[in-house]
């Protein structure tokens, strides 16, 4: 069974970094994309980028690139998102998602990001 | 970046009427890589179409999409109670992707 799982829910101050995590099993870890999708309160998705372990080819949305660093782990089948400097906007829902050729298959259970001082 | 643009923002019609949900990309989506998701509350998206027109696994018949270029329609041809959610398109086939902004379907 396919399964992505991710890191427990955060409650950070401004200024402070973060790294969260996603964890897949039940498939090839490198043979597929992992992608960030960012969800605010009461918001739509939003793309934010997305990472081939197999080989580290990391791809941002414009919106993104800067923001936040995208990484992967392909001996422990587990992908990253992280942020150096956290500020009140970042407060969402982050799913990670498997990405193939039939579009977004798969998604994490989120991970909610709370920054408040 | 392709822009996806849905249509209508909010649709409310009755269990066993027919849906229409409309999304318009800016640029012509590259090999008709347009997927379909269902959001309810308190959950992850769930994939119901990709491919513009190919059904995931497990998704009823009711649900089918259409169209090609910058013109993709979702229709679901008769309305269940579960199927009351927010539905988002998204491009899949020039880097960024790109989801639209998302059809809320409500109970009439």
């Amino acid at each position: 069974e396919v399964q992505l799982v991710q890191s427990g829910a955060e409650v950070k101050k401004p200024g402070e970094s973060l790294k969260i995590s996603c964890k897949g099993s039940g498939y090839s870890f490198t043979s597929y994309w992992i992608g960030w999708v960012r969800q605010m309160p009461g918001k739509g998705l939003e793309w934010m980028g997305i990472i081939y372990p197999g080989d580290s080819d990391t791809r941002y949305s414009p919106s993104f690139q800067g923001q936040v660093t995208i990484s992967a782990d392909k001996s422990i089948s587990t992908a990253y998102l992280q942020w150096s400097s956290l500020k009140a906007s970042d407060t969402a829902m982050y799913y990670c998602v498997r990405q193939g050729p039939e579009a977004v298959d798969y998604w994490g259970q989120g991970t909610l990001v709370t920054v408040s001082s | 970046e392709i822009v996806l643009t849905q249509s209508p923002g909010t649709l409310s019609l009755s269990p066993g009427e027919r849906a229409t949900l409309s999304c318009r990309a800016s640029q012509s989506v590259s090999s008709s890589y347009l997927a379909w998701y269902q959001q309810k509350p308190g959950q992850a998206p769930r994939l119901l179409i990709y491919g513009a027109s190919s059904r995931a696994t497990g998704i009823p018949d009711r649900f089918s999409g259409s169209g090609s270029g910058t013109d993709f329609t979702l229709t679901i041809s008769r309305l269940e109670p579960e199927d009351f959610a927010v539905y988002y398109c998204q491009q899949y086939g020039s880097s960024p992707n790109t989801f639209g902004q998302g059809t809320r379907l409500e109970i009439k």
